[in-house]
């Protein structure tokens, strides 16, 4: 059963342009998520979270936008740059889950020059 | 330098014997946790530990084992009873906002 689905295993775009990561999720408890960036053969590392009590944060060129009512959140990265070129994972948590992580399949961007 | 490690980098274990992965942070975090990657898969939660000596399995717990003895540590066991144990072994501990710091990896084939 997988809760937290990113549906395209890679995205190509241009340097300069508009990046956008897509996840759904099914479990109506997941109140808090998070947005991972991992290189080959290394620890992912934390890029930026939202809260269930808001549909957008900002940090930088990188924004996610929540759509709860769709259980839809999304990734923007503006402008891209070739060293974004990494595999973004989407995770998901609740409150009493002792922050256990649910991750999703990730997505393989690539940034051309 | 504050971090989280894991060692060694590169494990080769042959078939039926258990081998521990090493997991070390000194960020002071109360809760720690194991996931494995597999190719095209997310990471997936094998256990975890929100406080020392106290652990909870996670989604994929058959065939591993932990223990949190000290705040710092948390290692784990490979055993000969997990099916499929080759895999990119993650190790992350997390801080109060909610945020997961990971370490490097350790990459387990068995042969």
């Amino acid at each position: 059963d997988q809760q937290v689905k990113q549906n395209s295993p890679s995205l190509s775009v241009q340097e300069g342009r508009i990046s956008i990561l897509n996840c759904d999720y099914t479990n109506s408890m997941f109140d808090y998520f998070l947005w991972y960036k991992k290189y080959p053969a290394e620890g992912p590392t934390f890029l930026i979270s939202i809260s269930s009590i808001k549909d957008k944060n900002e940090d930088g060129r990188f924004t996610v936008f929540l759509n709860k009512s769709a259980k839809h959140l999304s990734l923007h990265i503006v402008p891209s740059q070739p060293g974004d070129s990494a595999v973004y994972f989407c995770a998901a948590t609740w409150g009493t889950s002792g922050s256990r992580l649910t991750f999703g399949e990730g997505t393989q961007l690539t940034v051309n020059p | 330098d504050g971090g989280i490690t894991q060692s060694p980098k590169y494990l080769f274990r042959k078939e039926g014997q258990n081998v521990t992965l090493s997991c070390e942070q000194n960020l002071n975090h109360d809760a720690m946790y194991w996931y494995r990657q597999d190719p095209g898969q997310g990471l997936r939660l094998i256990y975890y530990s929100q406080i020392v000596n106290d652990f909870q399995k996670g989604d994929i717990a058959e065939g591993y084992s932990v223990s949190r003895e000290k705040k710092e540590s948390f290692p784990l066991t490979v055993t000969s009873a997990q099916k499929n144990p080759t895999a990119f072994y993650l190790c992350a501990c997390r801080d109060n906002n909610n945020e997961q710091f990971f370490g490097p990896g350790t990459r387990l084939t068995v042969l």
